[in-house]
């Protein structure tokens, strides 16, 4: 299966840190997406970078992309206690771009 | 307001009931996938469809049928639910096949339990 890993599976930070967090996959991808879950709430988007891009910048928000390692890390900055929810990584597959795989999840705690 | 509902948000049935999970979005959107949720799992995907009448099975598909007779609908269907498929139940679109086209638009979820 492609489903990735995402370490760390928790993380616990005081605000004003930052945070990190990485997503590794099994097969090749076109592209990443990350997503941001408020406990059991449906995801929302956070940011796309294709498999071209090495990096990415939306606000507080940096993605990285390393297809030789096959795996992707989003950084948060200057983080806040709004930021507590699961993070997750989604890709699709080289062959077959209709099918979507997501990572287990980083739940990601900010303590204000 | 651009949306996907999902309904019912909560079901609590019994093994062997029929059940449908109905999806609906208001963005026209070619692409409509299914997702279950579960503890320490993520989302997998269970069925997806790229258009009217065009639909592909995920990773785990097995236990669930869905349709695609209209644009905006996309329902799951549980023939005979088992306690297996208690699980917290995602519908996603967006505009077309492809992470690359534009993001997914989740629905909030339906929470299922099977006894």
């Amino acid at each position: 299966s492609q489903q990735g890993e995402e370490d760390p599976q928790a993380l616990s930070i005081q605000e004003g840190e930052n945070a990190t967090m990485n997503c590794s996959y099994k097969t090749s991808i076109n592209n990443l997406q990350w997503y941001r879950q408020n406990s059991g709430r449906g995801l929302v988007h956070l940011i796309l970078i294709r498999s071209n891009e090495r990096e990415k910048h939306s606000g507080r928000l940096r993605v990285t992309l390393d297809t030789s390692k096959k795996s992707s890390s989003l950084l948060i900055t200057a983080s806040r206690a709004a930021d507590t929810a699961s993070y997750f990584c989604a890709t699709d597959a080289e062959y077959n771009f209709n099918k979507f795989y997501f990572g287990s999840g980083t739940k990601l705690n900010v303590k204000p | 307001e651009a949306q996907v509902t999902q309904n019912p948000r909560y079901l609590i049935t019994v093994t062997g009931k029929k059940l449908t999970v109905t999806c609906s979005q208001n963005m026209n959107h070619e692409y409509m996938s299914w997702y279950r949720q579960d503890p320490g799992l993520g989302l997998r995907q269970i069925y997806y469809s790229m258009n009217v009448e065009v639909t592909d099975k995920g990773d785990v598909p097995e236990g669930y049928k869905v349709s695609r007779k209209e644009k905006r609908n996309f329902p799951l269907i549980l023939e005979s639910p088992s306690p297996n498929q208690t699980s917290l139940y995602f519908c996603a679109s967006t505009i077309a096949g492809g992470l690359g086209t534009g993001e997914l638009f989740f629905g909030e979820g339906s929470r299922l339990t099977v006894l």
